[in-house]
């Protein structure tokens, strides 16, 4: 079935970086946008940006530009979102989702990231 | 940005009754608008897209209007399984903005 599946939880210290897996199956992953949204605890989501598969462009939402690179590796099926300068406030759990026209349409399971001292 | 604000925060109901959110863009995004229904520890799942089209699979008491900047989740008789918290989403212009969310919870 079409699904992403993201890498597992990670615990950093501030200032280090972090780099979540996102790997999709089940459909032609060069076909379809996909995206990275966070949602710390208690709050609403937030978009940070995303990759055209086909061609490696990427855009970020000026929140995140200067920290966020977003890859992917096609004879992988899998995409990568990597935070450097982590602080506390990064805190969250990241998704990826793939956008199909309108809306994101299937989403990951969500990695938690937990930045703290 | 584009700013997204919905209205109510929360918003206490029964089951059977109908139910309305409202979602503003600070400026136009035409149809450029998704709803989501997220449950605790869960993802979000797509019900709306385009302001008024209907995920394939999304029961039909759920809808959706609007335009320019101004939009309503509808859902028309509430049902156990629709206690959660509700965002409504523009894609018209990035960054992509969400509305701070809308928890229905039980009367």
């Amino acid at each position: 079935q079409v699904q992403l599946v993201q890498s597992g939880g990670e615990v950093k210290k501030p200032g280090a970086s972090v780099k979540v897996s996102c790997k999709a199956s089940g459909y032609a992953f060069t076909k379809y946008a996909l995206h990275w949204v966070r949602q710390a605890p208690g709050q609403s989501l937030v978009w940070m940006g995303w990759i055209n598969p086909g061609n490696g462009d990427t855009q970020f939402s000026p929140k995140f530009q200067g920290r966020l690179t977003i890859t992917r590796d096609t004879s992988a099926s899998t995409a990568y979102m990597d935070l450097s300068s982590l602080r506390s406030e990064d805190t969250a759990v990241y998704s990826c989702a793939r956008a199909s026209g309108g809306g994101f349409d299937i989403w990951g399971q969500g990695t938690m990231v937990t930045v703290s001292s | 940005d584009i700013q997204m604000t919905q209205s109510p925060s929360t918003l206490s109901a029964s089951v059977g009754d109908r139910v309305t959110i409202t979602c503003r863009a600070s400026q136009s995004i035409s149809s450029w608008l998704a709803w989501y229904q997220q449950k605790p520890g869960k993802a979000p799942k797509l019900l709306i897209c385009k302001a008024s089209s209907l995920e394939s699979g999304v029961p039909s008491r759920f809808s959706g209007s609007g335009s320019g900047t101004e939009f309503t989740l509808t859902i028309s008789s509430l049902q156990p399984d629709d206690f959660a918290t509700y965002y409504c989403q523009q894609y018209n212009s990035y960054p992509w903005t969400f509305g701070q969310g809308t928890k229905v919870e039980i009367k």
